[in-house]
């Protein structure tokens, strides 16, 4: 199985800031990685997909990079309804496997 | 609007069966696979499999397969999660979620959108 690492486990930040979210696979994925947010009692959203594209709906303040290894969600200009969990998930080997997620949490 | 709608919540005893729904709208339910996903209480999302609604083939993670089954019902354009023997350690929200892509080989795919989560509790 493919091992998703993401850090940090947990982040405070406050409003405004810009933050980055690194997730890393134990092999290369080209681009299968995924990124979705959580907010409690709620089922996750799709934000970015295939590393670096934005789902249509989601705000320009995030974004993706990376490719083979290594990942970055930055999330610019936070906003108070960007405060939730946000995971990481490689879909280019079955089993599809996540990161143990990100909780950004307000400072 | 693409939707899948879950079952409600289960309240099962150790070793019961259950079977879960995930129903699908607003797409041809037979051009995407349909994954299942696990969430613990206070933990993180599990991947546990995947099925492709046109022939029923799945795959399961090496962590559910043999615990769990994967079925669809294409004249319903339903998914089903189904145990034959409950345990205390399946409490959890299942999550179905809808495998989209935009290649013809489906590759790379993500998951857009998701039911709303069953919560499943089992407890004696």
């Amino acid at each position: 199985d493919i091992q998703m690492t993401q850090s940090p486990s947990s982040l405070s930040a406050s409003v405004g800031d810009r933050v980055t979210i690194s997730c890393r696979a134990s092999q290369s994925l080209t681009n299968f990685l995924n990124w979705y947010q959580e907010k409690p009692g709620k089922a996750p959203k799709i934000l970015i997909y295939a590393a670096s594209s934005l789902q249509s709906g989601v705000p320009s303040r995030f974004s993706g990079s990376g490719s083979g290894t290594d990942f970055t969600l930055t999330i610019n200009s936070l906003q108070p309804e960007d405060f939730a969990t946000y995971y990481c998930q490689q879909t280019y080997s079955i089993p599809y496997t996540f990161g143990q997620g990100t909780k950004l949490e307000i400072k | 609007e693409v939707q899948l709608v879950q079952s409600g919540a289960e309240v099962k005893k150790p070793g019961e069966s259950l079977r879960i729904s995930c129903k699908a709208s607003g797409y041809t339910f037979t051009n995407y696979w349909i994954s299942w996903v696990r969430q613990m209480p206070g933990k993180g999302l599990e991947w546990m499999g995947r099925i492709d609604p046109s022939d029923s083939y799945t795959n399961y993670s090496p962590s559910f397969r043999g615990h769990v089954s994967i079925s669809v019902d294409k004249s319903f354009t339903t998914a089903y999660l189904q145990w034959s023997s409950l345990e205390a350690s399946d409490t959890a929200i299942y999550f179905c979620a809808r495998q989209f892509c935009l290649s013809p080989n489906c590759r790379p795919s993500w998951s857009d959108p998701w039911g709303q989560g069953t919560l499943v509790t089992v407890s004696s």
